[in-house]
């Protein structure tokens, strides 16, 4: 099945900092999404993107599927930002995502 | 909208004891349904999955049993839980198979004493 690894697996900022999530998968997709984990460990969707860019407030996100990898953009970090980050790909008319090992973010403030 | 609901939230059981999470999808039909299972760190496993009424499919041996006996319900049972069964469960829902966004309920932390 397709392979996915998401780097880098901690990261710890300043309240106010920019940051980029990488998600790499090893087969071509048709079902990408990023989600946040709060610390409550309710997982939050942010993005559905199995090709293109989107925006949402300070997240933006780019999947670059002929290169295999997707890109989660944080800019202005909070400390509500906070939490684990995973990407989760799918292919081939799969019903089932394989999930990445996830990125924790600690914002400082 | 589409609505997804877990319960109990926590539960605390004693070794040996049965177990039954259920989960409940409003505002869609014939949704696809998923449990998984985090344990300490960060991976989710995935335990079951189900494409329709008494289908499912499980993707890893365990002490853990799923059903479905609604549209949108998915139960997660244990007849005699162990230690190793403690984790925070999670269940989720998606639409469709070649274009599936999913979308996860609140989860139930377990503890098994």
């Amino acid at each position: 099945g397709i392979q996915v690894e998401q780097s880098p697996p901690d990261l710890i900022l300043q309240e106010g900092a920019n940051s980029t999530l990488r998600c790499n998968f090893s087969d071509s997709v048709n079902n990408l999404q990023w989600f946040h984990q709060n610390p409550w460990g309710q997982l939050i969707n942010l993005f559905y993107i199995p090709s293109g860019t989107k925006q949402n407030g300070r997240l933006s996100a780019t999947t670059v599927a002929t290169e295999r990898y997707s890109l989660l953009y944080i800019s202005s970090s909070q400390t509500t930002d906070s939490g684990v980050y995973f990407c989760a790909a799918s292919s081939g008319g799969s019903y089932i995502p394989t999930f990445g090992r996830g990125t924790s973010l600690i914002v400082h403030p | 909208s589409q609505t997804i609901h877990q319960w109990p939230a926590t539960l605390v059981q004693p070794v040996g004891s049965p177990l039954s999470l259920e989960c409940t999808v409003e505002g869609t039909s014939n949704p696809n349904l998923y449990w998984y299972r985090q344990a300490a760190g960060r991976g989710l496993q995935l335990l079951f999955y189900s494409i329709g009424i008494g289908q499912i499919s499980s993707e890893v041996p365990q002490n853990l049993s799923a059903s479905r006996p609604q549209d949108r319900q998915f139960i997660l049972s244990s007849k005699k839980l162990l230690l190793s069964d403690s984790g925070f469960y999670l269940c989720a829902w998606s639409v469709g198979k070649n274009y599936n966004e999913q979308f996860f309920g609140p989860g139930t932390r377990l503890t098994v004493l």
